[in-house]
């Protein structure tokens, strides 16, 4: 079956460093990948997205790249900001059946 | 615009009590999807409903939860009898159109369910 392996955390970084959280996925033919993220006390939101390989989702500074060579989706961005504190969800959903669901990895920026 | 609505919030409730939780999806949204999120772990999707049809419901315990849609809007999520390793926050979503690779999923906040 489909599975997403996340980077393991928590991660802790100070203010503007460089942030990257792997993503790596096992499926069959060409899903699509998401980003999401979620808030303490929120539900998961959309990050970004990408649907076909070498797609680039950008938001909010955040990018990641669908890299179906190496079947990566890693997260990345150039300088985080303490409100970007949060658990990060890779996830991929197929043509058909159901979307896949990494485990997490938790954020934390100081100040 | 409102988001995706879930109540209550928090539940705790003792072994072999049931328990049921409800949704309110996005105006319009067809696509309704109930999730359970184990500690430390993604979602994984307990059933999908297109409109008031359950299309996918592979993943649900039939033996002690129950779910249902009526008139393809609200949904309620049941489990009788409740055991200990129902502990989880079940997550209630949904999307505009019907299941496809490409669109977005809404999410409500959750309901945490303790089991004790």
């Amino acid at each position: 079956g489909n599975s997403v392996t996340q980077m393991e955390g928590p991660v802790t970084l100070s203010e503007e460093a460089f942030l990257t959280i792997n993503c790596t996925y096992t499926a069959t033919g060409y899903p699509s990948l998401f980003w999401y993220v979620q808030y303490p006390g929120e539900g998961l939101q959309l990050l970004l997205k990408a649907t076909k390989a070498d797609d680039k989702g950008s938001n909010k500074g955040f990018e990641a790249t669908y890299r179906k060579e190496t079947t990566s989706f890693h997260l990345e961005k150039g300088s985080v900001q303490v409100s970007d504190s949060a658990v990060y969800f890779c996830a991929l959903t197929p043509n058909a059946g159901k979307s896949t669901f990494g485990d997490g990895t938790t954020l934390t920026v100081k100040p | 615009e409102a988001g995706v609505v879930q109540s209550p919030r928090y539940k705790i409730i003792e072994k072999k009590q049931p328990v049921a939780f409800w949704c309110n999806p996005i105006s319009g949204h067809n696509t309704l999807y109930w999730y359970r999120q184990n500690l430390g772990q993604g979602p994984e999707l307990l059933i999908r409903y297109e409109n008031e049809e359950a299309v996918d419901d592979s993943q649900l315990p039939k033996d002690r939860f129950s779910a249902e849609r009526l008139k393809g809007v609200d949904s309620t999520l049941k489990i009788q009898p409740a055991e200990l390793g129902d502990s989880a926050v079940y997550l209630c979503a949904s999307s505009l159109e019907g299941y496809s690779a490409y669109n977005e999923q809404f999410f409500g906040p959750g309901t945490r369910l303790t089991v004790l």
